[in-house]
C-alpha cells in the first residue's frame, strides 16, 4: 500500500534560521510529489511539485525541494525562514496509473517561526 | 489562472438540517474533482471524487447517502451534507484537476461547517 510519512509533526524555528520538512513515502510504482501549504482557516496552496526531470525542484516564497528515488524522500527546504511562514505544511504523492490520480496527503507538519 | 472557490466559507446549523456547499472552477474547466474532509489538526481525507456527469465515488467509510455529491457541469460541484449531526462539524476542502493530463489538483479555500 502506498503511503506518505511527514516525520516530524511540528518543526519550531527561528526567523532567519534554515529548515527541513521531512516527506518520505512508499509506493511500488512512480510517483508525483508535492508540497502544500495551509494558513489557518485557509484552503492548500501549492509550494512546487516534482513531476520528472531534474530532482531538485524551486517553488514559491523561496522554497525547494530534492527528491531522493533510492531513499524515498522529498523533503522540503528553505535557506532563511520569515516569520509569514508559519503555516501546516503537508506532502502529498499521486501515483502513476493511479485512479484519477488521488492525492495521497501526510499527516502534516505545523512549522512555527520565532522572532 | 486555475482559481476554485468555495460557497460559503463559514456556515453554522442545526442537527437535522442538510447543507450544500458549492465547489467552482473559476477559469478552467474541471472534469475531476474531489471532495476532502479534515478534522483539527489532521490531515486531509479524501471522501470521494466526482466526474462531470457521472455518479461519484465514494472512498470507503463515507456514506454515500450522508455526503450526496452532484457535479453537474464542468465548473461546479456540490457536496449535501444530509441530516447533518455535531460530529459532521468539520473543514471540507474542494480541488479541481483540468483532466490534460496533468496531476496537479487546485485546491479551494475551504468550508467551516459547524453543526449545533
Amino acid at each position: 500500500a502506498q503511503s506518505v510519512t511527514q516525520l516530524d509533526s511540528q518543526v519550531p524555528v527561528f526567523e532567519e534560521a534554515p529548515v527541513e520538512l521531512r516527506c518520505n513515502y512508499s509506493s511500488s510504482v512512480s510517483v508525483y510529489l508535492f508540497w502544500y501549504v495551509q494558513y489557518p482557516n485557509q484552503g492548500l496552496q501549492l509550494l512546487l511539485k516534482y513531476l520528472s526531470g531534474s530532482t531538485l525542484v524551486k517553488g514559491i516564497n523561496g522554497f525547494e525541494a530534492e527528491f531522493n528515488k533510492s531513499q524515498t524522500s522529498f523533503h522540503l527546504r528553505k535557506p532563511s525562514v520569515h516569520i509569514s511562514d508559519t503555516a501546516e505544511y503537508f506532502c502529498a504523492v499521486s501515483f502513476y496509473g493511479g485512479s484519477q490520480g488521488n492525492l495521497i496527503f501526510g499527516k502534516g507538519t505545523k512549522l512555527s517561526v520565532k522572532p | 489562472g486555475a482559481v476554485v472557490s468555495q460557497h460559503p466559507s463559514r456556515v453554522i446549523c442545526k442537527s437535522g438540517t442538510s447543507v450544500k456547499i458549492e465547489c467552482r472552477s473559476l477559469d478552467f474547466q474541471a472534469t475531476t474533482m474531489f471532495w476532502y474532509r479534515q478534522f483539527p489538526k489532521k490531515s486531509l481525507m479524501l471522501m470521494a471524487t466526482s466526474n462531470e456527469g457521472s455518479k461519484a465515488t465514494y472512498e470507503q467509510g463515507v456514506e454515500k447517502d450522508k455526503f450526496l455529491i452532484n457535479h453537474a457541469s464542468l465548473t461546479l460541484s456540490t457536496l449535501t451534507v444530509t441530516s447533518a449531526h455535531p460530529e459532521d462539524s468539520s473543514f471540507y476542502i474542494c480541488s479541481a484537476r483540468t483532466g490534460t493530463g496533468a496531476e496537479e489538483q487546485y485546491f479551494g479555500p475551504g468550508t467551516r461547517l459547524t453543526v449545533t
